[in-house]
């Protein structure tokens, strides 16, 4: 099946930092999508992308659709403590697959 | 414009009883994804379902879950003789679909199933 491959698992970062994580893919999608997800909540959407080499900016979030259409990134800069969660890659085809996630924690 | 709404919240349940998920779609969206999570892991899709129609389930067990998403009323997941190993929060996506065939899905607060 679609396997995503998410890095870094976890992050540790002071406030005001930058912070950067990826998705890779065996495959190939026609949309990547991040989430965050809060502790007892449901994934809230940040970025979709529906075009390779698309870059989209959300704020202080930035996502990029790969070239090769099997990878993405996100970029948050100038970190703040209510960036804490749990960052979700997803690619999307006729159906969604996650990666793992990373676990960001921002140190005040 | 209300989001996805799901209930309940928290369900327990002994083991071999029932569970029953209910999701309600955002309001123009006709298609319903459920998905399951494990702590610390990712999301696994499970079905895929339009009104009245299964479109893909693939992604759940062929025992004891089923689903539905009838011409009125929300989706409902339901599982049948819990047992422990079902305990996971349970999330429920729409989204609206384009003509291309796929489109963003948007999720609800999910279910957290605990099996006593």
């Amino acid at each position: 099946g679609q396997q995503l491959n998410q890095s870094p698992q976890s992050m540790f970062i002071q406030e005001g930092e930058d912070v950067s994580m990826n998705c890779t893919s065996s495959s190939i999608f026609n949309t990547w999508l991040w989430y965050k997800q809060d502790p007892g909540e449901g994934p809230v959407l940040l970025i979709a992308l529906y075009k390779a080499g698309e870059l989209t900016s959300n704020g202080r979030l930035t996502a990029q659709f790969g070239i090769t259409r099997k990878d993405s990134f996100l970029n948050i800069s100038a970190s703040i403590p209510s960036d804490v969660g749990i960052y979700f890659c997803a690619g999307l085809n006729n159906d969604m697959r996650f990666g793992a996630g990373t676990r960001l924690t921002v140190k005040p | 414009n209300a989001g996805v709404m799901q209930n309940p919240r928290h369900l327990v349940r002994r083991r071999g009883q029932e569970a029953r998920l209910r999701c309600s779609p955002m309001k123009g969206h006709s298609h319903v994804y459920w998905y399951r999570q494990l702590p610390e892991e990712g999301l696994k899709f499970m079905v895929y379902l339009q009104k009245e129609n299964i479109i893909d389930e693939s992604g759940m067990p062929k025992e004891r879950f089923s689903a539905e998403f009838p011409k009125e009323g929300p989706s409902i997941l339901r599982i049948q003789q819990v047992v422990r190993g079902d305990s996971a929060a349970y999330f429920c996506a729409s989204s609206p679909l384009t003509k291309t065939g796929s489109d963003t899905q948007y999720f609800g607060p999910g279910t957290r199933l605990t099996v006593l």
